[in-house]
């Protein structure tokens, strides 16, 4: 079975662009999370879509938003990059289907650089 | 204020040599503890999860126990492949989708 896939993989933007970032979850899963990652940082987390709907919110400014299509896909968009977004951006699925199964798996991130 | 924690920072182990890995825990009340395997440039690769204390997890030469204020990864005669960095992360339990990281802690495996 195919995991979590991301794309792009890598992307360069310039300050004040718009950027849009896709994640497909693992065949089965509903729920998708994203995470911004920082070098010698752990993931922070963004936002978490199940069943298309926003159902958490991390502690990030109204510059990114995101969405959950019908085939669960997800997309994290970002406006009026600042230097500061340049991170590694990760999108995580879970099937919260089964009782107390909440693990996430990750897919192999989006690399954003902001010049 | 919900807070995780892991020590040490970094960790250079010779191959075989056993060692063991710390994430401190402060949250409200824990839905589960998450530990994941990250190379460079990757992302985090899932490996336990735990989720009462006094519950224990083993795969290969790992295994992770929990408390009901910190969890342990012992790494059992570790071989070079297991160089990475490891991260703990807690789920709270007024929130199932949202893993609060600690800052992880990167494991050097010599030959």
């Amino acid at each position: 079975d195919a995991g979590v896939t991301q794309s792009p993989t890598h992307l360069i933007k310039t300050r004040g662009q718009h950027v849009t970032l896709r994640c497909s979850p693992i065949s089965g899963h509903k729920s998708v999370s994203w995470y911004q990652q920082v070098l010698g940082q752990g993931p922070q987390f963004i936002f978490q879509y199940y069943e298309k709907e926003e159902r958490g919110r991390g502690n990030f400014p109204d510059r990114f938003s995101a969405r959950q299509f019908p085939n669960y896909s997800s997309e994290l968009n970002v406006n009026a990059l600042l230097l500061g977004d340049s991170a590694l951006y990760l999108c995580a699925s879970s099937s919260l289907v089964v009782a107390a199964s909440y693990e996430q798996y990750f897919g192999p991130g989006t690399r954003l650089t902001v010049t | 204020e919900d807070q995780v924690t892991q020590s040490p920072e970094a960790l250079r182990l010779q191959e075989g040599e056993s060692s063991s890995l710390n994430c401190s825990y402060t949250v409200s009340g824990l839905r589960g503890l998450f530990w994941y395997r990250q190379d460079p440039g990757k992302g985090p690769e899932f490996l336990f999860t735990l989720y009462s204390a006094g519950e224990e997890k083993e795969k290969e030469r790992l295994k992770a126990t929990l408390t009901k204020k910190e969890s342990f990864l012992h790494i059992t005669a570790p071989k070079p492949e297991d160089s990475a960095t490891y991260l703990c992360a807690v789920m709270t339990t007024d929130s199932w989708g949202k893993l609060q990281f600690g800052a992880g802690t990167q494991v050097v495996v010599t030959p």
